[in-house]
């Protein structure tokens, strides 16, 4: 069946410096693809998505690219915060369906 | 437009006691979600409902029951907790004018059996 495969964690990093998460996946068909962000704390919220291949989401300055040649969709960020320390999770979905499958987590601290 | 709620916000349960999770959302969506968190393993969906009277299992349904009250309310029941069901539970529900697969999430109820 369909899967997500995400790096583990924790990713640490001091501010300024270049974020990159990995994502990877599996899947019959041609999926929506997502990047879920989870603060302390609360519930998961959508940071970005790309519905076909080649889009690029954004959001915050993250940026994804769905890369079907690869099945990657890789999460970037130039220049992080300490406020962006939280989990990201990568999903994607079926087009004939609003469920979502998700990778387990990549857990992200940033140090002033 | 509080859009998805849950209580409790925690919850300690003693092994076989029984309790519900209630979830509301008020963007009259369809479809709303029962998830499970844990650690190095995601989110594994629980039950889900595709609209208002209907349920369907999902990756992991062993142990729990669901209700869809009506459009807004969708509860999620242990009978018998086990250890095994110590988690964080999220509800969820898809935004329509987002498209496939955009979903909101409540802020989740922490849930340890001892």
């Amino acid at each position: 069946g369909d899967s997500v495969t995400q790096m583990e964690g924790p990713v640490t990093l001091s501010e300024e410096a270049f974020l990159t998460i990995n994502c990877t996946y599996t899947a019959t068909g041609y999926p929506s693809l997502f990047w879920y962000v989870q603060y302390p704390g609360e519930g998961l919220q959508l940071l970005l998505k790309a519905t076909k291949a080649d889009d690029k989401g954004s959001n915050k300055g993250f940026e994804a690219t769905y890369r079907k040649e690869t099945t990657s969709f890789h999460l970037e960020k130039g220049s992080v915060q300490v406020s962006d320390s939280a989990v990201y999770f990568c999903a994607l979905s079926d087009h004939n369906t609003d469920k979502l499958i998700f990778g387990t987590g990549t857990r992200l601290q940033v140090f002033p | 437009n509080a859009g998805v709620t849950q209580t409790p916000k925690f919850q300690v349960l003693k092994t076989g006691q029984s309790m519900t999770l209630q979830c509301a959302q008020d963007m009259n969506h369809n479809s709303m979600y029962w998830y499970r968190q844990d650690p190095g393993m995601g989110l594994r969906l629980i039950y889900y409902s595709a609209s208002e009277g209907t349920t369907d299992k999902g990756e992991v349904p062993n142990g729990y029951n669901v209700s869809r009250l009506n459009k807004r309310e969708f509860s999620l029941r242990l009978e018998s907790a086990a250890p095994s069901q110590t988690s964080v539970y999220f509800c969820a529900s898809p935004s329509l004018a987002g498209g496939l697969g955009e979903q909101f999430f409540g802020p989740g109820t922490r849930l340890t059996v001892l």
